[in-house]
């Protein structure tokens, strides 16, 4: 069964700074879509950025970059000259390729704050 | 960009009685789903919904939890009889053809509380 582990609970950085939120999947299927989403104070979830398994170059967009591992099941999210309206709670996605039901998992969350 | 509409936002229900929750997809949108958020945390699937039929449940969706979309309208996640472990923020998001690739696009959720 398909699994997405967020082990960081809560970030704290200072802003114009870069981090790096982690997040581990587990996947028997050899094809698999690796998503993450920003989740505003609001509520409002948003879709940030994609990485395809069979892809070895790493997605980019915007401040947002990715650090595929493939071979350590990881897919980390960088943000690069974090600004305060980065502060959200950031969740790492996963869909399998094979599925025939196109079910989309999510770990725990990370919550990012930056700091003025 | 697209927008998916859940109404109403906020709905108090006392236990047992019934609740729907309302979606309305992204126009064209094929695929539709519910997740499930407690004290923000995280994002628990329920269901997915493809042509009139669910393709997957989790078991969080119990046997009171029921969900449908009726001649195209709004896409229904119906709870009968509620509990009071039912309170939590509903979120409805929906996709275009369902590949694998694709990203969801989110409601702004629905806060149940049940008294």
């Amino acid at each position: 069964a398909q699994k997405v582990t967020q082990t960081q609970t809560s970030i704290s950085v200072m802003e114009k700074t870069t981090v790096t939120m982690d997040c581990v999947y587990e996947t028997q299927d050899s094809s698999y879509f690796l998503f993450w989403y920003k989740q505003t104070a609001s509520g409002e979830i948003v879709f940030l950025i994609r990485q395809d398994s069979y892809k070895k170059e790493n997605a980019t967009v915007g401040h947002y970059s990715l650090n595929f591992q493939k071979p350590k099941s990881s897919i980390g999210l960088i943000i690069t000259a974090t600004q305060i309206e980065d502060s959200a709670v950031y969740f790492c996605a996963m869909r399998e390729g094979s599925s025939n039901t196109n079910k989309v998992v999510f770990g725990t969350g990370t919550r990012l704050q930056v700091l003025p | 960009g697209p927008k998916v509409l859940q109404i109403p936002s906020h709905q108090i229900i006392d236990m047992g009685q019934m609740v729907t929750l309302n979606c309305d997809p992204v126009s064209n949108h094929l695929y539709f789903y519910w997740y499930k958020q407690i004290l923000g945390q995280q994002m628990e699937f329920l269901v997915n919904f493809y042509n009139g039929k669910v393709m997957e449940k989790s078991k969080l969706f119990k046997d009171q939890f029921s969900v449908e979309r009726p001649d195209g309208s709004y896409f229904t996640l119906k709870i009968q009889p509620t509990a009071l472990e039912d309170s939590a923020v509903y979120f409805c998001a929906s996709s275009p053809q369902g590949s694998s690739a694709e990203t969801l696009y989110f409601g702004s959720g629905t806060r149940l509380t049940v008294l």
